[in-house]
This record gives C-alpha cells, structure tokens and sequence, in this order.
C-alpha cells in the first residue's frame, strides 16, 4: 500500500525554520516526482515545489529562495527546508507523489501556522 | 503563469442529476511530448485533495465511471452524470504543463 506521512508542522514566529519530512512507503520516493502543495485556511490549493527524480527542483515565485526541496533515499523521505517564514505561509502542507503521470497519491499533510 | 479560471464557482445540484464544471487555462496546456497536462481534483472537507482524473480524460483508479474529463488546448470539462451525496465538496482543476503549476480557484458543489 502507498502512503505519504507527513511531520514537522508546528506553531513559528515569523522569521523562523521548520523542516518538514514525508516519510514513503510502498514506493521508492526517488524514482518518482515529488511535489509539496499548500492549503490556507480556508483558500485553495497551491503548488509550492517539484523535485524530480534526476535532481532538478522547482519552486513557486512565492517560497524561491526560502524553501528548499530534498529528499534522502536511504530514508525514504521526502523533505522541505521552510527558512524566513512568513505569516503567508500558514497552512497544510501536502505531501504529493507524482502530478502528471499514473501514479499518484497525497499524504494527509501537516499544519504550519507562522505567527508572533 | 498560466492562470486557470473555473465556472461556476459555486453548483448546487440535485441527487441523480447531471453536474458540469468547466476549467479554462489563459494559454494552451498542449506539452512538448504531445500530451495535455490537465488533472481534476475532489476535496472533502478536512481531508486532502484526491485526484479524479489526468491527462484531461483518465480516470485514476477507484474513481466511479460517473466521472467523466473532456477538453483540449484551453478548455476543459469535468462532467458528473448522476450526482450522489458523496460527491459534495470542492472540485479544482490544475496544469502542469507549465512551470509554475497552476491551480483553478475551485468549484463548491453541494446538494440542493
């Protein structure tokens, strides 16, 4: 069974760092592209960042700069560096497997709330 | 970016009938191996997103054959053919054809 557990969420000031992870079972988190995705309270959907399976990496204008995408295959895992957070980044961040192609699943996400 | 409109935004529908949600893109999502990178996606409230269908017209697995996706370059539809109460919720269309993916602002379908 595939699924995405996702961690690290968590109440921070403004200015401040979390790392979220997203641990993967049932499927090899480095032969897949992987995204985060962001959810306001109640707003839509948006993309945040993409890392493909060679390494290239991709980030919304938004978090450039601030976030970094990674993953460690050993673990399995799936991380994103969140830096300089802002009160605009309060949210659920997803977890995603693949966008495009067949396979494709979502982690339940975690909640990170910036605030002072 | 590519921005991506729905309509309407909000559908109020009857149980057993038919419901249409329609996603334009402001440029074509055509891709440079041939295929149109166009999903829709269901969100329950307080649960995650679940994509319906990819590529426009391929229904994911476990999705009811009720869903339907049609469309091409800009225009895109997604079609219920007999609304059940599990089907309320907001309906989002997303490119990734383009970088930034981009999302729709999302369609509130509930029961009348």
């Amino acid at each position: 069974e595939v699924l995405l557990v996702e961690s690290g969420g968590g109440l921070v000031q403004p200015g401040g760092s979390l790392r979220l992870s997203c641990v993967a079972s049932g499927f090899t988190v480095s032969t897949n592209y992987m995204n985060w995705v962001r959810q306001a309270p109640g707003e839509g959907l948006e993309w945040v960042s993409t890392l493909y399976t060679g390494g290239a990496t991709y980030y919304a204008d938004s978090v450039k700069g601030r976030f970094t995408i990674s993953r460690d295959n050993s673990m399995n895992t799936l991380y994103l560096q969140m830096d300089s957070l802002r009160g605009e980044d309060t949210g659920i961040y997803y977890c995603l497997r693949g966008l495009r192609g067949t396979a494709h699943s979502w982690g339940q996400g975690t909640l990170v709330a910036v605030s002072s | 970016d590519v921005v991506m409109t729905q309509s309407p935004l909000s559908l109020p529908v009857s149980l057993g009938r038919p419901a249409s949600i329609s996603c334009r893109s402001s440029q074509s999502l055509v891709y440079s191996d041939g295929n149109t990178y166009l999903n829709w996606f269901h969100q329950r409230p307080g649960q995650p997103p679940r994509r319906l269908i990819y590529k426009v017209s391929n229904r994911d697995s476990g999705v009811p054959d009720r869903f339907s996706g049609s469309g091409s370059g800009t225009d895109f539809t997604l079609e219920i053919s007999r609304v059940e109460a599990e089907d309320v919720g907001i309906y989002y269309c997303m490119q990734g054809s383009h970088w930034p993916v981009t999302f729709g602002p999302g369609t509130k379908v509930d029961i009348k």
